[in-house]
């Protein structure tokens, strides 16, 4: 059974910091992979996608593949409080379906 | 654009009552997900709909039914509530990679 891996934390970092989650799945042959974001309550949002290995920036946000040792990371520069939350790590499994991993909570401490 | 919308927001059953979540998307998206979240296991995929017209099981789909009514809505019944079905519900929609998802419903069954 294919499957996605990660640390359900808490990760605690301090305000300012960078903030690293990882992320390893079973699949060799998955090609797409993506980071969702979930406050308390509320519903995942989709916050970076990455296709090829190597690093892909977007504001505060960089995420890293690595498709030879199969992780995904996703870093975090100069944490706010505001990014506390849940990061959900997903990888395609097929041409329609996601799979999941069950989420690392992170936390920013001011 | 309102994105994906669903309804309820909030639901309470008796064992063995039956209800229908409601799923719309106005974002043209030809492929429609019902994930459920439960504490620690992320999001787990119940069926999905890869276009207009077709419908396929995904990883739980055991006790739930659904219809893809047309492009735009994709509705998820229980037709004999269990306890086992206390979770969050969650509708997504794609059109490629990426996912998006609608607000979710909380369902409690006593």
């Amino acid at each position: 059974q294919k499957e996605v891996e990660q640390n359900s934390g808490p990760l605690s970092v301090p305000e300012g910091a960078i903030a690293s989650l990882n992320c390893t799945y079973s699949d060799r042959v998955s090609q797409s992979f993506f980071w969702y974001r979930q406050y308390s309550g509320k519903s995942p949002e989709l916050i970076m996608s990455i296709y090829s290995n190597g690093d892909k920036e977007d504001g505060r946000f960089t995420a890293q593949l690595n498709k030879a040792s199969q992780y995904v990371s996703l870093l975090i520069r100069d944490s706010q409080p505001s990014d506390s939350a849940t990061y959900l790590c997903a990888v395609k499994e097929s041409s329609y379906k996601l799979i999941f991993g069950s989420g690392t909570r992170l936390l920013v401490r001011p | 654009n309102a994105g994906v919308t669903q309804t309820p927001k909030f639901q309470v059953l008796k064992t063995g009552q039956s209800m229908t979540l409601q799923c719309a998307q106005d974002m043209n998206h030809n492929s429609m997900y019902w994930y459920r979240q439960d504490p620690g296991m992320g999001l787990r995929l119940i069926y999905y709909s890869a276009s207009e017209g077709t419908t396929d099981k995904g990883e739980v789909p055991n006790g739930y039914n659904v219809s893809r009514l047309n492009k735009r809505e994709f509705s998820l019944r229980l037709e004999s509530a269990a306890p086992s079905q206390t979770s969050v519900y969650f509708c997504a929609s794609n059109q490629g990679s990426e996912q998006y998802f609608g607000p979710g419903t909380r369902l409690t069954v006593t």
